[in-house]
């Protein structure tokens, strides 16, 4: 069964800090994906890797950064936060291939930025 | 205009009814089409793909129409357990697994 983890539920951050959101998959999948949710707006793409130590800006990369020095791991950075980045922040994986492969979500972590 | 639209709901039904959803999408280069499901605090997960001859998985029908660029999803026999917000998903002809996801329909399923 693909399990895809996050670091934390629900976190509480103050404006200008530097926040780590981290994600861990157990399937070996090269792919994986950092989105934001938001009402009205759906899912949007922040960033993405495809292998190691390579990373895709998305639809919105601004304000993020992004950190895969494992296969299983990947890690959203806001350098400085800001009270619009308060969001549903999703990580997802899936497996390479010529054809779509399913991307399999982690529970989300719920950002408030104060 | 947005990527991929949807009527966000909430669409009311009662349970046994039959409900359809629509989904429009404006590249018309974009190759494969999917249905996710998302349940009230919780994370996406794939419902069904969507090919372009139509298909069914037990009460659910799924339907394509490239040429209007339109996508849909038929319950049919609608459980309480289908309550949830129903994501139309757009992959487009480029990187492999890039996904556009729509905004979402809210389905409420009621007694």
């Amino acid at each position: 069964d693909v399990k895809v983890t996050q670091s934390s539920r629900y976190l509480v951050k103050r404006t200008g800090e530097k926040v780590f959101l981290e994600c861990v998959q157990d399937m070996d999948h090269e792919n994986m994906f950092w989105y934001r949710q938001d009402p009205g707006l759906g899912l949007r793409l922040i960033y993405f890797s495809y292998d190691v130590k390579m990373k895709e800006k998305g639809d919105i990369p601004e304000g993020y950064s992004v950190s895969r020095e494992k296969k299983e791991r990947f890690s959203l950075i806001l350098e400085s936060a800001s009270t619009n980045q308060t969001s549903m922040y999703l990580c997802a994986s899936s497996s390479s291939g010529r054809n779509y492969n399913e991307q399999f979500f982690g529970p989300g972590t719920r950002l408030t930025v104060l | 205009r947005k990527e991929v639209e949807q009527d966000p709901g909430p669409f009311n039904v009662p349970e046994g009814a039959t409900v359809a959803f629509n989904c429009t999408y404006s590249n018309s280069a974009s190759q494969s089409f999917f249905w996710y499901r998302q349940d009230c605090r919780k994370e996406p997960k794939l419902l069904m793909s969507v090919y372009s001859s139509g298909n069914e998985d037990g009460r659910f029908t799924a339907q394509l129409n490239r040429a209007s660029q339109y996508i849909s999803l038929l319950i049919r026999d609608s459980k309480l357990s289908d309550s949830a917000t129903y994501l139309c998903v757009v992959k487009d002809g480029g990187t492999a697994s890039k996904l556009t996801f729509g905004t979402g329909t809210r389905l409420q399923v009621t007694l």
